[in-house]
């Protein structure tokens, strides 16, 4: 069992291009959440997804920010345009079901120049 | 939302020496975690409980649902405990956890 893999691990973009992350959960883990954390603060909630489905999406900017969780293949986080403050690093977790715990990635740092 | 406020920010310590981290949050709870975060590394999940305690090697983590607060422990801690520890709480019907900022911990030889 792999974990959860996120890739790829460090990804610089310059302002105006487009940030794929990309997100494998766990076997058997069919709930995925995406955490950004800005440098020296705390992990914000951004998105819950299922498969096929965004479950809520409360902690995502309205504008330019996209997740996608198919029903084959990873989940996608799609950052459109990215700008400087985008810069962070994104963690996605995993969970059998919503009542558990769960785990985390490694994370893919953004960078924006 | 749910306020976390974690205690200290920042703490040092000497090999062998017991730890404790505290946690509190504003609003009744379902679950509470505790992860720990290696300096540009990733996330680990140490502990998710929801009443009483619960101890895995030299790590101990309670929770008082009634006084809204989480602690926590390590015993004989050592150089490699050195990391951030976060305190993450999901509220009952709610899809996220709301984390703290974390306390730093570095513990010297």
């Amino acid at each position: 069992n792999a974990g959860v893999m996120q890739n790829p691990r460090h990804l610089v973009r310059r302002r105006g291009q487009e940030a794929r992350l990309r997100c494998s959960p766990m076997k058997g883990h069919s709930h995925v959440y995406w955490y950004r954390q800005l440098p020296e603060e705390g992990l914000k909630f951004m998105v819950y997804l299922q498969k096929e489905n965004i479950i809520d999406e409360s902690g995502m900017p309205k504008e330019r920010f996209s997740a996608e969780f198919p029903k084959e293949g990873p989940s996608i986080l799609r950052i459109q345009q990215v700008v400087r403050g985008d810069s962070a690093a994104y963690f996605c977790a995993s969970s059998p079901a919503a009542v558990y715990g769960y785990t985390f990635g490694s994370g893919t740092r953004l960078t924006v120049v | 939302k749910n306020e976390v406020e974690q205690s200290p920010q920042n703490l040092t310590a000497q090999e062998g020496e017991f730890i404790t981290i505290n946690c509190s949050y504003s609003v009744g709870i379902s679950a509470l975690h505790w992860l720990q975060q290696h300096p540009g590394g990733g996330i680990v999940s140490l502990f998710m409980l929801s009443s009483g305690k619960k101890k895995h090697g030299r790590l101990i983590a309670t929770i008082n649902i009634q006084e809204k607060h989480s602690s926590l422990h390590i015993t004989a801690s050592h150089p490699r405990d050195s990391a951030v520890y976060i305190c993450a709480v999901k509220e009952g019907t709610g899809n996220q956890f709301y984390f703290g900022t974390g306390t730093s911990l570095t513990v010297i030889p």
